[in-house]
This record gives C-alpha cells, structure tokens and sequence, in this order.
C-alpha cells in the first residue's frame, strides 16, 4: 500500500514555462514533507521541505504548497531552467522534530524541461 | 568538505552470494541511514543508526540483511544468500544529532548492486 503517491511518472515542459509535480498522500500522520532531486548516478539532493503548519514555503525558484485538508503537495518550479531536468521525489515523515529521517517516498516524476 | 562516500560504486554477484557495501559518513555526524531504491520504485528505508543507540531496523526486508556501525565511524550493510530482487541502488545517509529539523541528511552516490 503506497502511502506516498506521485502519479505522474514524467512531465515536460518548456525552458521559462512552469512546471509543477504533484504528490498525494493518505497516512494522516505525516506532518513533514519533502522534495528530492535526483540525477542519474548521483544520490538524491535535497530541494524544499514544507511543514503540516503551514501551507507554503518559497526558496528561490522552488514553492511547495501543501494542502492538508486534501492531502495533497505541489512543487512549482518557476521559471523552469534545462538543468532541472532530473526524477524528483517527494517524501513524508510523521516527525515534526527531531533528527529521525525515516521518511516514506513516492515512485517519483521525471522532469525534462526542454531548451 | 567531503560528503558521505560508498563503496563499491557498482557490484555484480551471482545469485546467492554474499555482499557487503560501506558507507563513509560525514565526520561528526552521529546518526546514519541506508535506503534501497528499486527500479521504478521510490526510496525505501532500511536501517538507521543512532549513536550507541539499538539501531532501527524495522526497513529490512528480511534476516539476509544485516548493518553494522561501530560508534560513529563507518557502516557497512551485508546481504546473504543474495537473490534477484535485491538489485537495487543502495544509498546511505548521514546526519548529526540536531534536535530540531535542519536541513536533511545527505545522501551519497548510492552502490548499484545487480544480482545475477
């Protein structure tokens, strides 16, 4: 049973366009939520964390925006560059403190943004 | 400063061999994580270390996985008897020992393992 869902498996978009990857999950215990980026035969790097508190977090061209009512997390990359092209995770944790990372990912969105 | 490095980068065995793959974590970092990705699948969470703590093992999958850190210093992860469904990327993490939450550990480059 997949408690963290990224249903769409790729998304392309256009250099300068939005791009936005959605992420859904059903345990009502997660109140931490994480992105990752990964590039092939790197580890994953992490990108933005958003906490059940609040409902957005902005750090440069990268926003979260996390509805808990839905259950339901967005990352919006904006603009869009070439060199974001990369599988983007999206991770949850029952933590709000602490230093236990065990956190629970989804399958993942390949992201191509073409030039 | 050098990050978390594994060894080794890719592994081929044959089916029902032994394995070991090393993580080097952080200097100073206290606590250390492995997880295993599947292809196709999400990062799965295996093991995590806490100092002198009982290691969390609830990810292993089965009692052919098997961890070991000693203090603070390295980890090295064991599969026995490996079977086909273990290929994996295997990728270890490491973090200090922050109360509150800081920026998320960093993981290394990962160990490609593909059983035969």
């Amino acid at each position: 049973d997949q408690q963290v869902k990224q249903n769409s498996p790729s998304l392309s978009v256009q250099e300068g366009r939005i791009s936005i990857l959605n992420c859904d999950y059903t345990n009502s215990m997660f109140d931490y939520f994480l992105w990752y980026k990964k590039y092939p035969a790197e580890g994953p790097t992490f990108l933005i964390s958003i906490s059940s508190i609040k409902d957005k977090n902005e750090d440069g061209r990268f926003t979260v925006f996390l509805n808990k009512s839905a259950k339901h997390l967005s990352l919006h990359i904006v603009p869009s560059q070439p060199g974001d092209s990369a599988v983007y995770f999206c991770a949850a944790s029952p933590n709000s403190g602490g230093s236990n990372y065990k956190l629970t990912f989804g399958k993942g969105t390949l992201l191509t943004v073409n030039p | 400063g050098a990050g978390v490095s594994q060894s080794p980068s890719n592994k081929v065995t044959e089916k029902g061999k032994d394995v070991e793959l090393r993580c080097d974590p952080i200097s100073g970092h206290t606590a250390l994580y492995w997880y295993r990705q599947r292809l196709g699948q999400g990062l799965e969470f295996l093991i995590y270390f806490q100092g002198n703590s009982a290691p969390d093992k609830s990810g292993l999958p089965s009692d052919r996985f098997s961890a070991e850190r000693t203090g603070e210093s390295v980890s090295t992860l064991t599969i026995q008897r490996t079977q086909q469904e273990d290929s994996a990327v295997y990728l270890c993490a490491s973090s200090g020992k922050e109360g509150t939450w800081g920026r998320p550990p960093p993981f290394g480059p990962g160990t490609r393992l593909t059983v035969l």
